[in-house]
């Protein structure tokens, strides 16, 4: 199994442009979850979807919209880029709030 | 990879030594624990986790012990390796979980 896959890898933005992270499992978990971490700090929630249908804010939710396209895809969209939005994003899921959860490798993203 | 944590508490211990990596927690109400490891580049891996109505739970190799009355959260590495090299984090609450800091463990060879 291929666990969590995000995409791209990589990405670098200019200031204002948009861009939609992919996450997808496969290991038929209800509960997913994006995060940003940056250097010196742990990992921050962004948004998360309890189960299908529903998303929720985070920690740090703003300047981010996001869609729990079904059960196995959960997308992150910045929709005006700006610089201190560069960071590391990893998504992550689990069956459901109170199991472990699987992460991604990562998406990192730079904005000029 | 990019570097994780430039700037975390940084925990030194001999190969073959016993690791203790602390975590304080906020959340009073707070249900759920679970310890992570993150190498350069990678994503969290999970470690071992534990629930409020425990203390102490056990794997291979590694203890979490819990005190709820000072809202502290422990790993223990026994016979530290150096694979063992990484930055833990720990991860706390109920429906909404909140990662700890984190710290950053080397080891000496």
């Amino acid at each position: 199994n291929a666990g969590v896959t995000q995409t791209p890898k990589f990405q670098v933005l200019k200031t204002g442009q948009s861009m939609t992270l992919q996450c997808a499992q496969d290991m038929n978990h209800n509960s997913m979850y994006w995060y940003r971490q940056d250097p010196g700090m742990g990992l921050r929630l962004i948004y998360y979807s309890a189960s299908e249908g529903t998303t929720d804010k985070g920690e740090v939710p703003n300047g981010y919209n996001v869609s729990r396209l079904n059960k196995r895809e959960f997308s992150l969209r910045l929709e005006s880029a700006a610089p201190s939005q560069t960071s590391v994003y990893f998504c992550a899921s689990s069956p459901s709030f109170d199991q472990p959860q699987h992460f991604g490798d990562g998406t990192r993203l730079s904005i000029l | 990879g990019e570097s994780v944590g430039l700037h975390l508490p940084t925990l030194s211990v001999q190969e073959g030594d016993n690791s203790i990596i602390n975590c304080a927690y906020s959340n009073s109400a707070s249900d759920y624990f679970i310890w992570y490891k993150q190498e350069s580049g990678k994503g969290p891996q999970f470690i071992i986790d534990i629930r409020s109505n425990m203390d102490k739970r056990q794997g291979q190799r590694v203890t979490v012990l819990l005190n709820k009355t000072v809202k502290h959260l422990s790993l223990q590495i026994a016979a530290t390796q150096p694979g063992d090299s990484a930055v833990y984090f720990c991860l706390f609450g109920n429906e909404k979980l909140t990662f700890g800091t984190g710290t950053r463990l080397t080891i000496i060879p």
